[in-house]
């Protein structure tokens, strides 16, 4: 059973700072991992799709990293901003079943 | 396209009482789930479908029913419910997960159970 687990589970830092959030998963027979973001109150959003064979991706401030064979992802954020404030949830795929953390709940400070 | 819609954005349901939680999406996927988010716990999978016709259970699937008439509609049904129900469902789409595919998002489903 995939069990997924990111660190930490909460993380405040001031404006302007780089960031690293961390996702491990058990099961590394993956076919992509997916990392979204949660504002309060709201719905998923897609930030970055990694596919099994890729290592990184990345989206202007975003970059994303795969390493399937340790059951690691980390999503770095440079150069934070308070918009960046949200819950970021990441979500390894297996199997049809696609099983999500429990999220990094990150407040920029202004 | 409109992409994945749910409705009711709000519900109030009192226990014992049925409803059915609708999710449709117009992008032709064939992989639709139904997750639950409650506080702490993260989001959990309730049932998942591969296609029309077939459905399976996720993580959490006691108290609901689901099924996959067709492509784009994908019902999720408490028969009973009960005050442990009471969350935010999401239901999502994507092309099949093995072709490594973005799964995308409703908007949610704010049910309460009183």
């Amino acid at each position: 059973k995939q069990e997924v687990t990111q660190i930490p589970a909460a993380l405040s830092v001031p404006e302007g700072e780089n960031l690293v959030l961390n996702c491990s998963f058990t099961d590394s027979a993956i076919y992509n991992l997916q990392w979204f973001r949660q504002d309060p109150g709201k719905g998923l959003t897609s930030l970055l799709l990694i596919q099994s064979s890729q290592r990184e991706q990345t989206s202007g401030r975003l970059n994303a990293s795969l390493d399937k064979s340790s059951g690691r992802s980390t999503l770095y954020i440079a150069a934070s901003q308070p918009g960046d404030s949200a819950t970021y949830l990441c979500a390894p795929n297996r199997d049809d079943k696609i099983i999500f953390g429990k999220g990094t709940r990150l407040h920029i400070l202004p | 396209n409109a992409g994945v819609t749910q409705t009711p954005k709000f519900q109030v349901l009192k226990t014992g009482q049925s409803m059915t939680l609708q999710c449709a999406q117009d992008m032709n996927h064939e992989y639709m789930s139904w997750y639950r988010q409650d506080p702490g716990m993260g989001l959990r999978l309730i049932h998942y479908s591969v296609g029309a016709g077939i459905t399976d259970q996720g993580e959490v699937p006691n108290g609901y029913n689901v099924s996959r008439s067709t492509t784009e509609d994908f019902p999720l049904r408490l028969l009973s419910a009960a005050p442990s129900q009471t969350s935010v469902y999401f239901c999502a789409s994507s092309r099949k997960p093995g072709q490594g595919s973005e799964q995308y998002f409703g908007p949610g489903t704010r049910l309460t159970v009183t």
